[in-house]
């Protein structure tokens, strides 16, 4: 069966600093990918996501960005954290070639305070 | 553009009682429908799904039916329980796989 890991849990990290977020799947090959940001009190916001080694889509300009150096690994990076990165944040993958009904399998998310 | 509006909360029942939570969505062309669930400090789990216009999605005692000529997808359960205070997401899949999520409703069952 297929798994997601996401690593860290809980992060709290200092404005300024840098980011790294992991995410990694079990059990398939070839899935689309994508990372998502949950606001306090607030929807889904899809940030980025990855339909192959090396292919990112960004949905929203921020000081994110995304990397995907291996198949089943999806990483989500800063060079410098700002307040308003603060949230909750959701890794996703579905499997690729199947349109309309391919539902997304969400991990179990990284909660980041940056103060 | 796709959009999906939910009702706001939160919603406060008593355990037990009918629950109703409003979806509906702007979409072109057939979308797949979809209630996610998020429980307190976890991540989203698929509650049930349909892809098609009349198709009605069901799990544990939880239903939703397509509704093409309303464009809804509400999200209703008989007899709701402590255990189902959670945050629920209604969101559409277009042809393009990407999901579009509505901003959540969150659930508070008393006993």
């Amino acid at each position: 069966s297929q798994t997601i890991h996401q690593w860290p849990a809980t992060l709290v990290q200092p404005v300024g600093s840098p980011l790294s977020l992991e995410c990694t799947v079990e059990g398939t090959s070839n899935p689309n990918l994508y990372w998502y940001r949950q606001a306090a009190g607030r929807g889904l916001q899809l940030l980025f996501y990855s339909v192959g080694i090396g292919q990112i889509s960004s949905e929203v300009p921020q000081n994110l960005s995304a990397s995907r150096p291996q198949d089943r690994q999806f990483i989500l990076s800063s060079k410098k954290l700002l307040l308003s990165d603060s949230g909750f944040y959701l890794c996703a993958w579905s499997v690729r070639g199947l349109a309309g009904s391919n539902e997304q399998f969400f991990g179990p998310g990284t909660r980041l305070t940056v103060l | 553009g796709n959009s999906v509006t939910q009702m706001e909360g939160p919603v406060t029942l008593s355990e037990e009682a009918f629950l109703t939570i409003n979806c509906t969505y702007t979409a072109t062309g057939y979308p797949s429908l979809f209630w996610y669930v998020q429980y307190p400090g976890e991540g989203l789990q698929l509650l049930l799904k349909a892809t098609k216009a009349d198709d009605k999605g069901s799990n544990k005692g939880f239903e939703a039916t397509y509704r093409k000529e309303t464009t809804s997808f509400h999200l209703e359960k008989g007899s709701v329980q402590v255990s189902d205070s959670a945050v629920y997401f209604c969101a559409l899949l277009n042809a393009g796989n990407m999901l579009t999520f509505g901003g959540g409703t969150r659930l508070m069952v008393k006993p």
